[in-house]
């Protein structure tokens, strides 16, 4: 069935190191898809979306390509900082159902 | 963007009472809304998706006679959680999409609910 399938954490890194989250999707059709952050004790605020093949979300310092021949949406950023410490959420969502389905969460922990 | 709001925010409760929790939208009419319950450390699971003037989806697995969802306007959704037992605390995250906001289904989220039930 469709699901989104993220890197486990968590995942600890010095302020300033190089940021990958692994995500992969099986989906039908033609999915948008998208990270979420969650900061400790708050809701979840879309951080950057890709709504077609070959698209590349960004925000923040954060980027993800959407690969269709990969079935991938890897989050990346360049230089981490204290403050990007967060769960981070990979989904993907059709217009057809609408609801999102989310992956299971990375924990991200960034040391000074 | 557009923003949704939650009411309360957390609530502590004792078992076997009820609770009600709003979600709003609050610049957009949204005539679908989702219910997430979230899990400590776990992802979001869709429990319903509310429908403005009919009634709701349950996912599979979920007690439609225990969580009560109404989505009497277009911009008010509320789950009631019925007759609250300690295994029902978690953390509750509505989300609502914009239709007029473009495509890509976007899903804009409330801060959620933490239910705690003694």
């Amino acid at each position: 069935g469709n699901s989104v399938t993220q890197m486990e954490g968590p995942v600890t890194l010095s302020e300033e190191a190089f940021l990958t989250i692994n995500c992969t999707y099986t989906a039908t059709g033609y999915p948008s898809l998208f990270w979420y952050v969650q900061y400790p004790g708050e809701g979840l605020q879309l951080l950057l979306k890709a709504t077609k093949a070959d698209d590349k979300g960004s925000n923040k310092g954060f980027e993800a390509t959407y690969r269709k021949e990969t079935t991938s949406f890897h989050l990346e950023k360049g230089s981490v900082q204290v403050s990007d410490s967060a769960v981070y959420f990979c989904a993907w969502g059709d217009t057809g159902r609408r609801a999102l389905t989310f992956g299971s969460g990375t924990r991200l922990q960034v040391q000074p | 963007g557009a923003v949704v709001s939650q009411h309360p925010s957390w609530v502590i409760c004792k078992s076997g009472t009820s609770v009600k929790i709003e979600c709003r939208s609050l610049d957009f009419q949204a005539t679908t809304m989702f219910w997430y319950r979230q899990f400590p450390k776990q992802s979001l699971m869709l429990m319903a998706t509310s429908n403005e003037g009919s009634k709701a989806t349950y996912e599979q697995g979920v007690e439609k006679d225990k969580f009560l969802i109404n989505h009497a306007s277009l911009t008010l959704s509320t789950l009631t959680v019925t007759s609250a037992h300690p295994e029902d605390s978690s953390f509750y995250i509505c989300s609502a999409r914009d239709p007029a906001g473009g495509g890509g289904n976007e899903q804009f989220f409330g801060p959620g609910t933490r239910l705690t039930v003694l």
